[in-house]
């Protein structure tokens, strides 16, 4: 079953907007991570937020965490043409090592 | 340093055959892991070990056998290949911490005719 849900499926911006994609998970969490998955390649690990923080920032990303209604989004700010590509939320549902992924969030960014 | 590799990069099977996917690491990660991508959805694990001579079953393991005999790989074994594992397969690894991030190899397209 699914652990993490994006939302939306697919989102379509100009370059220089922000993008904001949103994740929702069901059960307890240690910690909840993002990824970028570009077409035909594999998963690319862009951030990591742990359970007992709310807000974290890397570059041009930003991520918050409510675990009290379980969910996390995603900020890309001033977006790119290379930001381009599918992400994807992922639990760990309290274990060090079973990851879970949600479907994913389509991001398309337009020159 | 080559990170996570897959071989092959394509494969393509008949219903009944039987193939190895391989992965192999040089970060010297405890944990690797095997996970399915099919097309509108996300990874689902298959298979995970978290060291040599340990493995456990993931989320969707049935069709598939894998082993760890050593740190640096986990292949992953289709013993009578079916249409259904018609995927695209990503093998994973990390250290040992909770606050790891895993690392991900570049995939093997598999077709099941």
């Amino acid at each position: 079953s699914q652990q993490g849900e994006e939302d939306p499926q697919a989102l379509s911006i100009q370059e220089g907007e922000n993008a904001t994609m949103n994740c929702s998970y069901k059960t307890s969490i240690n910690n909840l991570q993002w990824y970028r998955q570009n077409s035909g390649r594999g998963l690319v690990h862009l951030i990591l937020i742990r359970s007992n923080e709310r807000e974290k920032h890397s570059g041009r990303l930003r991520v918050t965490l409510d675990t009290s209604k379980k969910s996390s989004s995603l900020l890309i700010t001033a977006s790119r043409a290379a930001d381009t590509a599918s992400y994807f939320c992922a639990t760990d549902g309290g274990s060090n090592y079973k990851l879970t992924f949600g479907k994913g969030t389509l991001l398309t960014v337009n020159p | 340093n080559a990170g996570v590799t897959q071989t092959p990069k394509f494969q393509v099977l008949k219903t009944g055959q039987s193939m190895t996917l391989q992965c192999a690491q040089d970060m010297n990660h405890e944990y690797m892991s095997w996970y399915r991508q099919d097309p509108g959805m996300g990874l689902r694990l298959i298979h995970y070990s978290v060291g040599a001579g340990i493995t456990d079953q993931g989320e969707v393991p049935n069709g598939y056998n894998v082993s760890r005999s050593t740190t640096e790989d986990f292949p992953l074994r289709l013993l009578s290949a079916a249409p259904s594992q018609t995927s695209v397969y990503f093998c994973a690894t990390k250290s040992g911490g909770a606050t790891d991030t895993q690392y991900f190899g570049p995939g093997t397209r598999l077709t099941v005719l």
